[in-house]
């Protein structure tokens, strides 16, 4: 079973609306950590966003603000006031194991993605 | 220069050559990362080193050797490729203490193999 689902291959939005990308993960971990990351065309990845699984509060950065639905393991992005530099490959990551005594070493598993295009 | 760099930036190579990606980061990282990014699939984890020992190794073939000489470089040594190894190569960086701190991605190497 995939442990990072984005369902949306593809969004489009007009300039200056706001976005929701989607995003559903599957784990057993009690803690746990999500990331946003933005792929332009030139393909660095860039981090957006992070929202720990103790978190009480959505995380927010800028315009991008993070939709943690726990019960429903859900971690949508929402971009508000989209720009044109916004279109990009929008990836959801997960990182389990982040408690105590955890041997993930860090790494994230990914999603499938979603290609964002704001038009003007 | 600061941040994860990695080089080359595209490689064209034949089935029966050898080349090898190099990534190097300027953060201070103890743990090193290798992703390949194929078209239309999710980021896959090859492997990753933490202090310069290889913790994880996800079923990648013999074909792709990597090597981490110090924490601050890592490589990826190729050879006898397959057409389906044509990726976009990902090296990314990251504090042993983790937790909520993010991979630190490179631009990436995109390989061609002809």
């Amino acid at each position: 079973a995939q442990k990072i689902t984005q369902t949306q291959p593809g969004m489009f939005v007009q300039e200056k609306e706001a976005v929701t990308l989607d995003c559903t993960y599957d784990t057993s971990d009690q803690s746990y950590g999500l990331f946003w990351y933005k792929q332009p065309s030139s393909g660095e990845m860039i981090f957006l966003i992070y929202q720990g699984s103790y978190d009480e509060q959505n995380a927010t950065e800028g315009r991008y603000s993070l939709n943690f639905q726990k019960a429903r393991k859900s971690a949508n992005l929402v971009i508000s006031a989209s720009q044109l530099g916004d279109s990009a490959m929008y990836f959801c990551a997960m990182r389990e194991g982040v408690g105590a005594g955890g041997t993930s070493y860090g790494k994230l598993t990914f999603g499938q993605g979603t290609i964002l295009t704001v038009h003007p | 220069e600061t941040g994860v760099t990695q080089t080359p930036r595209h490689l064209v190579m034949g089935m029966t050559n050898k080349k090898s990606l190099k990534c190097e980061q300027h953060l201070g990282h103890n743990a090193m990362y290798w992703y390949k990014q194929s078209a239309k699939k999710p980021l896959e984890l090859m492997f990753v080193y933490s202090l310069e020992e290889r913790v994880e190794n996800n079923s990648v073939p013999s074909r792709f050797s990597p090597e981490c000489p110090n924490s601050s470089h890592l490589f990826l040594h190729l050879h006898t490729l397959q057409p389906e190894d044509s990726a976009l190569y990902l090296c990314a960086s990251s504090p042993l203490a983790f937790g909520s701190s993010p991979l630190h991605f490179g631009n990436g190497t995109r390989l061609t193999v002809t």
